[in-house]
């Protein structure tokens, strides 16, 4: 009974490629969060979404793309991958966006690119 | 900008014994939630505790405590009793709220537990 579940858990890849994580929670929440950890362990948030709404977007570069289909689901989908795009990209949801609940995080998604 | 500091990259302690990892932030805001999370090797990030600004008590769960010192605007964990399976990253954060709410996190702490 995974309460944020993310796929795949590791992705290796090619410069130049094209890839997509893909992350599901179960717990009805309605605002959901990509966060990238990099190699130094730094976490820091890229995207937020409350109910499929895009809410939050840290200057990402727009190679990145998130993807709502509906409020269970966040997809990232990140084109013409770059080395510095290695990372471990975690998926999180709270109950909304407001308040002080918790945010729960997936597994993380370990990224890399050759 | 909210920014969080964990002034200790690296920390150990002999199991059974006391640690105390040390979170300073810096807001001009009044009210506020503050969290410390943990992330052992297996990478999940796990919620150890919780602080409301307006609440001058400090949180405790179990063997965790914080000592949060609101005018200092400091925010330490002390973990009583060290078990092995304490070991791990311990990131401080900050939530950012206002319609658009974010953690935003120090840069961890590595916690070693010596038998």
């Amino acid at each position: 009974d995974t309460a944020v579940s993310q796929t795949p858990k590791y992705l290796v890849t090619q410069m130049g490629n094209d890839k997509s994580i893909k992350c599901e929670q179960n717990l009805g929440h309605d605002t959901m969060y990509w966060y990238k950890q990099d190699s130094k362990k730094f976490l820091k948030i890229m995207f937020s979404y409350n109910n499929k709404e895009l809410i939050i977007n840290e200057t990402v570069p727009n190679r990145f793309s998130p993807k709502s289909p509906d409020k269970a689901h966040l997809n990232l989908h990140i084109n013409s991958l770059e080395l510095g795009d290695s990372a471990v990209y975690f998926c999180a949801s709270r109950p909304w966006a407001g308040g002080s609940d918790e945010q729960f995080f997936g597994p993380g998604t370990r990224l890399t690119v050759l | 900008a909210q920014t969080v500091t964990q002034s200790q990259p690296e920390m150990s302690v002999q199991e059974a014994e006391t640690v105390t990892l040390s979170c300073t932030y810096d807001t001009s805001e009044s009210d506020y939630y503050l969290f410390w999370y943990k992330q052992p090797p297996s990478r999940q990030m796990i919620l150890v505790i919780r602080q409301e600004a307006y609440k001058q008590q400090n949180a405790t769960e179990n063997r965790f405590s914080v000592n949060f010192q609101k005018a200092a605007k400091s925010f330490s964990l002390k973990i009583s009793d060290s078990q092995l399976g304490d070991a791990a990253m311990y990131f401080c954060a900050y939530l950012v709220q206002g319609g658009s709410e974010k953690l935003v996190f120090g840069k961890g702490t590595k916690l070693t537990v010596n038998p």
